[in-house]
């Protein structure tokens, strides 16, 4: 059961240290997402790439975050410095680009809590 | 204005019962859309497409309005498993899926 892939499940570090999280993506998939999701704002999509070139990154915060995808089987996200108001949850989907419209396959989460 | 919203519930039924609830959408140029299911703290799961002017897969029946930009999810006969958060997810265009902040629905015994 081809599924997507992220790790770690959940990360606790103190303001300012770095964060790298990592997403595996289902074999054959050649668009990859980045996602936070919290209470207040829900699932915000931060940037995405389409056969490893990123495409669209305006949702996330330049100075801080940064996205990745060093081969087709490996997408990071990477926060430096992080900060409290980072907590959340990070979700990497993967998807097959079909013209209109995608469907999003979702990894478990990385859960993140800066202190 | 949100480019994707939902009333965020909770919406609370008893099994059996029918339930149903609305996403409106900014964007007229929005061409496919799509509802998921979140359990809690999983991650969420594609339910339904919708690509014209409903879809329909069981219990679960996808209905598009494109004159009033919304879609909406009816659930029949509902079971207690459907417990869950129902999100909505619009193609912005570009390929960019917009989610909206999802609604919580409870099913009782």
């Amino acid at each position: 059961d081809a599924r997507v892939t992220q790790t770690p499940r959940h990360k606790v570090t103190e303001m300012g240290q770095e964060v790298t999280m990592r997403c595996q993506p289902i074999l054959g998939h050649n668009t990859v997402f980045w996602y936070r999701q919290t209470m207040m704002q829900g699932l915000e999509l931060l940037a995405y790439f389409r056969n490893r070139a990123p495409l669209d990154d305006s949702g996330m915060p330049k100075d801080r975050f940064s996205a990745e995808m060093p081969d087709a089987t490996l997408a990071t996200l990477k926060i430096q410095p992080s900060e409290p108001r980072d907590s959340a949850v990070y979700f990497c989907a993967s998807a097959e680009h079909q013209g209109i419209g995608e469907k999003l396959f979702f990894g478990s989460g990385t859960q993140l809590s800066v202190l | 204005r949100k480019e994707v919203e939902q009333d965020p519930g909770p919406f609370n039924v008893p099994e059996g019962a029918t339930v149903a609830f609305n996403c409106t959408y900014s964007n007229s140029a929005s061409q496919s859309f799509f509802w998921y299911r979140q359990d809690c703290r999983k991650e969420p799961k594609l339910l339904m497409s919708v690509y014209s002017s409903g879809n329909e897969d069981g219990r679960f029946t996808a209905q598009l309005n494109r004159a009033s930009q919304y879609i909406s999810l009816l659930i029949r006969d509902s079971k207690l498993s459907d417990s869950a958060t129902y999100l909505c997810a619009v193609n912005k265009g570009a390929q960019k899926l917009v989610f909206g902040q999802g609604t919580r629905l409870t099913i009782n015994p």
